[in-house]
């Protein structure tokens, strides 16, 4: 059974502040990792699915890195904005086609 | 991107009454969709993977007499709890893999389900 640990649970910053965020996950049997933005009443949304071992991805201010034979992934925001205010999910996945497993999340809230 | 609607948002229901929540998806085709349940300050905990045209995949300890899942067609599965307990009280949400197939793709999420069971 995976068990995804996200952290910090929350951290509230100051507009323009760049924060980061971590996600451990068993480094065995890996084979996706995947990042979702939560905004309050919304859907969750994809921001990242990454399954290599030393991949980085990026989405404007918003980036990712992989490190699966430690296993742990690093979610990045640069220059914070209050719109950049949501919970951050992580999720893994140690098979194809299976469903995943989330992290409890990390609830950012950015203040102007 | 693709889009999961889900229905009803919210509900409130009496003990003992069964509760049906649709799931979804506009403008593709899932063959897979899955369901999650949440607690408070708890993460999205799988319930099960439901299959169109054939039976559901339930994870353990979720009973799947209380918690029917039809998944009919390719753009609808649904979810109903019956003989509905406070302890079923939960935030639902259902889900869809990526159209394309890709086995890494991303999920694509309904809104979600509120239940509450007094």
């Amino acid at each position: 059974i995976l068990n995804v640990e996200q952290s910090p649970q929350s951290l509230h910053v100051q507009e323009g502040d760049s924060t980061n965020f971590t996600c451990s996950f068993p480094s065995s049997n890996f084979y996706a990792l995947h990042w979702y933005r939560w905004e309050t009443a919304k859907s969750p949304e994809a921001l990242f699915v990454m399954t290599l071992n030393g991949d980085e991805k990026k989405k404007g201010r918003i980036s990712a890195t992989l490190n699966t034979k430690e296993g742990y992934s690093y979610l990045y925001i640069k220059g914070s904005q209050p719109e950049d205010s949501a919970t951050y999910l992580c999720a893994s996945s140690n098979q194809a086609g299976t469903a995943l497993i989330f992290g409890k999340g990390t609830t950012l809230s950015v203040s102007s | 991107g693709a889009v999961v609607s889900q229905h009803p948002s919210w509900v409130i229901c009496k003990s003992g009454t069964s509760v049906k929540i649709e799931c979804r998806s506009l403008d593709f085709q899932a063959t897979t969709m899955f369901w999650y349940r949440q607690f408070p300050k708890q993460s999205l905990m799988l319930m099960a993977t439901s299959n169109e045209g054939s039976k559901a995949t339930y994870e353990q300890g979720v009973e799947k007499d209380k918690f029917l899942i039809n998944h009919a067609s390719l753009t609808l599965s649904t979810l109903t709890v019956t003989s509905a307990h406070p302890e079923d009280s939960s935030f639902y949400i259902c889900s869809a893999r990526d159209p394309s197939g890709r086995a890494d793709g991303e999920l694509f999420f309904g809104e979600g389900s509120r239940l509450t069971v007094l």
